[in-house]
Parts: C-alpha cells; structure tokens; sequence
C-alpha cells in the first residue's frame, strides 16, 4: 500500500512564481488535510476537506488555495510564492474527520522560495 | 479558539529511563479528544496515543502512557524504558468533538534518546 503520496519532494521556487503540490490517498479515505511545518511552529493546518467537495480554510489559509479533485486527490497551490512559504508541506487523510481515525501523513514537500 | 502549548522544546534522556512530556491546552469544549504524534528523522509521523477527554482513564499502549487532568487541561505523555528509537520529534494535538474539524498541533518537543 502506497498510503499517502505527495509530488514533488523538493523543489525550489523564485518569488512571485506558481505551483501546485500534489497529493494522493489509496486507502479510500474521506478526509484531506494540508499542514505546513515550521522550525519552532509546530504543524499548522493550511486547509482540509472533511469530505469530497468541501473544502474549508485553517490556521493559515492565506496565500493557498487547494482543490478537492476527486476522492483521492487533494492539491494545494501557491499561486504567487513568497519567501515565507517556505517551508515542509504534509499532506494527510483520515478515514473520516472524527477522532478515531487517525491521520494518515505524506513524507513532505519541502519548499523554498528564493 | 483552541490552542496547544508544549512548553519543551527539546528534551534528552538516557537509554532505559524514564521521560515525560508536557502538553497544556485551552479550550471551552466539554467533548474533545487529545493525541501524541511522533515524527522520527523519516519525517513521517507516527500516532502513538490518543485520549478521549470523557474517559477517566489514561490511555496506555506498551511503553507509552499519559497523565491527562482534565481541569488542569494538561496532558502529558511518558516514556519508559527509552529506547534509541524513541528519538524524534513529538507533538501534542487536540481536536474537538465536532464532526468536519481537524486536528490542531503543539509547537512539538524535540526528544533525544542516547546509550
């Protein structure tokens, strides 16, 4: 089982570029979560989606947008980089977005923007 | 709004002793459930244990257990018998009781297990 799968692993951007990080679940799970990881921040939830087609902002929203393409797939895009998008990029999925599922994480995107 | 606050940013311990974690968190929700995650050098994260706050009782699983004090609004999570694997970053997280929310992070608390 692949779990949950982000592309790229790296990458390395200019100010003001685009991109879109991808990722996605094959254990038919519900739930999708974005989370951003910072030296001495901890995990901070960009986005989710409680199900397939719904989205919903979290702690730090601004500067992303994120599509729920289907039940597999959630991307999250930049579309305009700054230097503090910096950072390590999870993406996670729960069979539901209840308590007793627990998440299931990415092995990260890691970003910098020059 | 719901916070989390490790206060720890990096703890160390000897192979085969005891270590405790802190966790402290704010919230007005009665109904809640509260988690230790364990993120290694692979970056991958790990759940180690999770709680839920109407429970009493506090969760063990193998070496791993925790103290939650519910009106303290604390939870702290002990190690015993450390292990080299042990050695990661853990976090602290907290989700309500509320269907379509997800779950917010402590800041973490580097651990570094050596022989």
């Amino acid at each position: 089982n692949a779990g949950v799968t982000q592309t790229p692993k790296f990458q390395v951007l200019k100010t003001g570029q685009s991109m879109t990080l991808q990722c996605a679940q094959d254990m038919n799970h519900n739930s999708m979560y974005w989370y951003r990881q910072d030296p001495g921040m901890g995990l901070r939830l960009i986005y989710y989606s409680a199900s397939e087609g719904t989205t919903d902002k979290g702690e730090v929203p601004n500067g992303y947008n994120v599509s729920r393409l289907n039940k597999r797939e959630f991307s999250l895009r930049l579309e305009s980089a700054a230097p503090s998008q910096t950072s390590v990029y999870f993406c996670a999925s729960s069979e539901t977005s209840s308590y007793n599922s627990p998440l299931h994480f990415g092995n990260g995107t890691r970003l910098t923007v020059t | 709004a719901q916070t989390v606050t490790q206060s720890q940013p990096e703890m160390s311990v000897q192979e085969a002793e005891t270590v405790t974690l802190s966790c402290t968190y704010d919230t007005s929700e009665n109904n809640y459930y509260l988690f230790w995650y364990k993120q290694p050098p692979s970056r991958q994260m790990i759940l180690v244990i999770r709680q839920e706050a109407y429970k009493q009782q506090n969760a063990t699983e193998n070496r791993f257990s925790v103290n939650f004090q519910k009106a303290a609004k604390s939870f702290s999570l002990k190690i015993s018998d450390s292990q080299l694997g042990d050695t990661a970053m853990y976090f602290c997280a907290f989700m309500k009781d509320q269907a379509g929310t997800a779950l917010i992070f402590g800041k973490g608390t580097t651990l570094s297990v050596s022989s």
